[in-house]
């Protein structure tokens, strides 16, 4: 399984664009990358998936590089109510495979 | 839609004591989740139900913990007998088949366990 690493914690203001970037070196060819957002007292909720180059959704944008060793999380104007923590997961998304989730990225939002 | 439907909500029991922790997943998804979430850490895979076949449990520690999924639908994970740091988060996830790359899965409220 590949390996993801993702700061610890950030910090933003209301308005702001954030960037999460998230490091798996090791990443297979039949590999996805999956971004989960998670709630204080919840369980976590998907955000996005990618494979290659940019995805983009109503939630966020996704960009991966050609080599695939990184991706970042781009949440535009951030709100209060993004302050969350954000998991990177990297795997083939098919039966019989695990994801693991790392330690995750909180970020904090403050007005 | 119907979420996913965990219970108890919240549970307190002394060590040694045994706890089941109930899971409703959406309706029509085959594959069935069981996390384990310790306080300020991400969710760790302790079993991974396809329909009511197992397809890992390399996570579960077998020694104490069990889980079943009669029927291919609700699922029950038990702990007998319960240590100190078995507190944490129960975390019940569903996903339609776990096959294809919109494969998303679906987490519970889950079941905050506090052992004393």
């Amino acid at each position: 399984l590949a390996k993801t690493t993702q700061p610890i914690s950030m910090d933003s203001y209301e308005g702001q664009e954030v960037n999460i970037t998230c490091s798996h070196n090791n990443i297979a060819t039949n590999d996805y990358i999956t971004w989960y957002q998670q709630f204080p007292s919840q369980g976590p909720r998907f955000i996005i998936q990618g494979y290659k180059t940019k995805v983009t959704n109503e939630v966020a944008s996704l960009f991966i590089p050609a080599d695939r060793k990184s991706s970042t999380l781009s949440l535009p104007r951030v709100s209060l109510s993004d302050t969350a923590v954000y998991y990177c997961l990297v795997g083939p998304n098919n039966a019989g495979n695990m994801l693991t989730f790392g330690g995750g990225t909180r970020l904090m939002v403050k007005p | 839609e119907a979420g996913v439907a965990q219970s108890p909500r919240y549970k307190i029991i002394e060590k040694r004591q045994s706890v089941a922790f109930w899971c409703n997943p959406i309706s029509g998804h085959a594959t069935l989740y069981w996390y384990q979430q310790i306080l300020g850490q991400g969710p760790k895979l302790l079993i991974q139900f396809q329909n009511n076949g197992v397809v890992d449990d390399s996570q579960l520690p077998k020694d104490r913990f069990s889980a079943e999924r009669l029927k291919g639908v609700d699922s029950t994970l038990k702990i007998q007998p319960a240590k100190l740091e078995d507190s944490a988060v129960y975390l019940c996830a569903s996903s339609i088949t776990g096959t294809g790359r919109t494969d998303t899965q679906y987490f519970g409220p889950g079941t905050r366990l506090t052992v004393l």
